[in-house]
């Protein structure tokens, strides 16, 4: 089956305390990115990657780090989290022809930074 | 700079009752026009896309959407609502070329399904 991964599902911690979100989708896409979810601001992204060893910044990312070593995992790395990164975390990818496909999302991971 | 606004942050509709979530963009080019849908506790799954040709589209689950460039609006429409389709529906619009070809979506309406 076709799909996006993220673990964990749920996590809780506290400011300060590293911490990386994983993502892994089996669909051999070249495109993987981060979003963010906060209630009345819909989905933000934070970080994407267009390929393996391509990434780039989207509108959010200060306080995230990503790496692609791999094409089919594109983990989330908050090194210092702090409160304001509460959030639900969305992965999604998709093919390089956008106009092709849409993206996939993964199932979320919520977040609560204390 | 691209938008996306759903004025609707809660609606609520009677089972069986019809349903229309409005969608409005702001975007230089021809937009491309997707809407997601997302049930509690799930991922975003997409309803339907409009790329480009008919302006009304068909997608999942009953839904449909007409695309008004006059109006620069996408609004998604069902005739007659089910209890199962009480999620959060969220309108977004792309690509550009800034940020990968990414999705900018709007703030999403609740939708409550009164039986």
């Amino acid at each position: 089956e076709a799909q996006v991964t993220q673990n964990p599902r749920y996590l809780i911690t506290v400011t300060g305390k590293k911490l990386t979100v994983t993502c892994s989708q089996n669909m051999n896409h070249e495109y993987m990115s981060w979003y963010r979810q906060d209630p009345g601001l819909g989905l933000r992204q934070i970080y994407y990657s267009m390929n393996v060893e391509v990434t780039d910044k989207g509108d959010v990312p200060e306080g995230y780090k990503v790496s692609r070593k791999e094409k089919r995992n594109f983990p989330l790395i908050l090194e210092s989290p702090s409160p304001n990164q509460t959030s639900l975390y969305f992965c999604a990818s998709r093919p390089p022809d956008f106009f092709e496909e849409t993206q996939y999302f993964g199932p979320g991971t919520r977040l609560l930074v204390l | 700079a691209q938008s996306v606004t759903q004025p609707d942050i809660h609606i609520t509709v009677s089972e069986g009752a019809s349903l229309e979530l409005r969608c409005n963009y702001s975007y230089g080019a021809t937009p491309y026009l997707f809407w997601y849908v997302q049930s509690p506790g799930q991922g975003l799954q997409l309803l339907l896309k409009y790329f480009s040709g008919d302006t009304l589209v068909q997608g999942i689950k009953g839904f449909e959407a007409e695309f008004k460039r006059s109006q620069s609006s996408f609004n998604l429409r069902k005739p007659s609502v089910h209890w199962s389709d009480a999620a959060e529906y969220f309108c977004a619009v792309g690509p550009f070329s800034g940020g990968g070809n990414k999705l900018t979506f709007g703030t999403g309406t609740q939708l409550k399904v009164e039986l």
